[in-house]
């Protein structure tokens, strides 16, 4: 059974600073990756979506990587403004089915 | 862009009532779903559907039902609302090779 997990759990940085967040997942025979942002109270927002033969998707100063051997992805945050604070969720779906599976998050506060 | 849409942001029902999450997707998505979210708990699978009429159970199907009597319209129903079913729920949506598209929520409260 795929599990996804994400690392850290929350984040706290300064203003300006570029910043990664980490998600792991244990079975490589992924489908694509998704990544989401959640503010609280509210649903989830799509960010970017990596297929299973892609490295990597880029939108403004978002960046996503993949890398499937190593059941890694990892988003790069450029010059993080406080505007970015939110929970980050990753999602793998599988090549068995539809559904998604979900990280834990990681809670961002970027402080002015 | 898909834009799905739930019918509800706040409810609050009552301990036995049957209540109705409606969820609508505007971009003739195959591929509907229901996930409750709790602290602590993450996002749990609760039905899919993959075709109108069809349903699959997911991770946490007990107390709940669901219809999808057409193509745009996924509905969760709960049979007789409980007190641990307060939470959030999400609807989505997607199409092969497309990421999934999340409403905005319903955060449900039974007293």
């Amino acid at each position: 059974k795929q599990e996804v997990t994400q690392i850290p759990a929350a984040l706290s940085v300064p203003e300006g600073e570029n910043l990664v967040l980490n998600c792991s997942f244990t079975d490589s025979a992924i489908y694509n990756l998704q990544w989401f942002r959640q503010d609280p109270g509210k649903g989830l927002t799509s960010l970017l979506l990596i297929q299973s033969s892609q490295r990597e998707q880029t939108s403004g100063r978002l960046n996503a990587s993949l890398d499937k051997s190593s059941g890694r992805s990892t988003l790069y945050i450029a010059a993080s403004q406080p505007g970015d604070s939110a929970t980050y969720l990753c999602a793998v779906r599988d090549n068995a089915g539809n559904m998604l599976t979900f990280g834990g998050g990681t809670r961002l506060m970027v402080k002015p | 862009d898909v834009k799905v849409t739930q019918s509800s942001r706040y409810l609050v029902k009552r301990t036995g009532e049957k209540v109705f999450l409606e969820c609508v997707q505007d971009m003739d998505h195959e591929n509907m779903f229901w996930y409750r979210q709790d602290p602590g708990l993450g996002l749990r699978l609760i039905y899919f559907s993959y075709d109108v009429k069809m349903k699959e159970k997911g991770d946490i199907p007990e107390g709940y039902s669901v219809s999808r009597e057409k193509k745009e319209r996924f509905s969760l129903i709960l049979e007789s609302a409980s007190t641990n079913q307060t939470s959030m729920y999400l609807c989505a949506s997607t199409e092969d090779r497309r990421g999934y598209t999340f409403g905005s929520g319903t955060r449900l409260t039974v007293v």
